[in-house]
């Protein structure tokens, strides 16, 4: 099945520096790829997604990218604001061979400190 | 549109019990899932349901562990009986066609086993 590694585990910044966290999967078969936010207590939220058929999206100051040959994809966030502080949850889908979506298979989060 | 709702939202049990958690998906959305998030880490998927149907219960307890989706909507999920390593939050999700990727998640229902 599909394995999803995220690094790093924690970052911490300075408000306004930007922050980079990396993912790989090991399907090559996935082709949808979510980034989830999560604050503490609260519901995964859809911040960004993309697909194995574009390289890059950007929506206002986060920006994901995917090397599909690599298999990695990243999440960028750019002038990072306190309010921007949780845990991101990269993840990667494929479609099944019933034609329906699959399930997420989710990294391990990764705990973002934007500090004043 | 709403959102989807969860009930309860906190649980506190005892080991050998039984629990129920419910959910109401958006409005429309035919598939619906249900994950278990531990502490520390990211979601992992006990079942999806295409409207009223199993696609997908690979890692779900079953010994302990059910699930329905009567009539293509609600869900509710059951353990009986618990354990200690059951605590966690239940997230259950929902998306708007069988082919959509994008998943919107419910509040979850954090259960305490002691």
């Amino acid at each position: 099945g599909e394995n999803v590694e995220q690094h790093p585990s924690t970052l911490s910044v300075q408000e306004g520096d930007s922050a980079v966290i990396k993912c790989t999967y090991s399907d090559s078969a996935s082709n949808y790829f979510p980034w989830y936010k999560q604050e503490l207590g609260k519901r995964p939220q859809l911040i960004i997604d993309i697909r194995s058929n574009v390289g890059e999206k950007k929506d206002q100051r986060i920006a994901v990218t995917l090397n599909k040959t690599a298999k990695h994809f990243s999440l960028h966030i750019t002038e990072t604001q306190p309010e921007d502080s949780a845990v991101y949850f990269c993840a990667a889908s494929r479609r099944r061979t019933t034609g329906t979506a699959s399930k997420l298979t989710f990294g391990t989060g990764t705990r973002l400190q934007v500090t004043l | 549109e709403a959102g989807v709702a969860q009930s309860p939202r906190y649980k506190i049990i005892e080991k050998r019990q039984s629990v129920a958690f419910w959910c109401n998906p958006i409005s429309g959305h035919a598939t619906l899932y249900w994950y278990q998030q531990i502490l520390g880490q990211g979601p992992k998927l006990l079942i999806q349901f295409q409207n009223n149907g199993v696609v997908d219960d690979s890692q779900l307890p079953k010994d302990r562990f059910s699930a329905e989706r009567l009539k293509g909507v609600d869900s509710t999920l059951k353990i009986q009986p618990a354990k200690l390593e059951d605590s966690a939050v239940y997230l259950c999700a929902s998306s708007s066609l069988p082919t959509n990727y994008e998943q919107y998640f419910g509040p979850g229902t954090r259960l305490t086993v002691t």
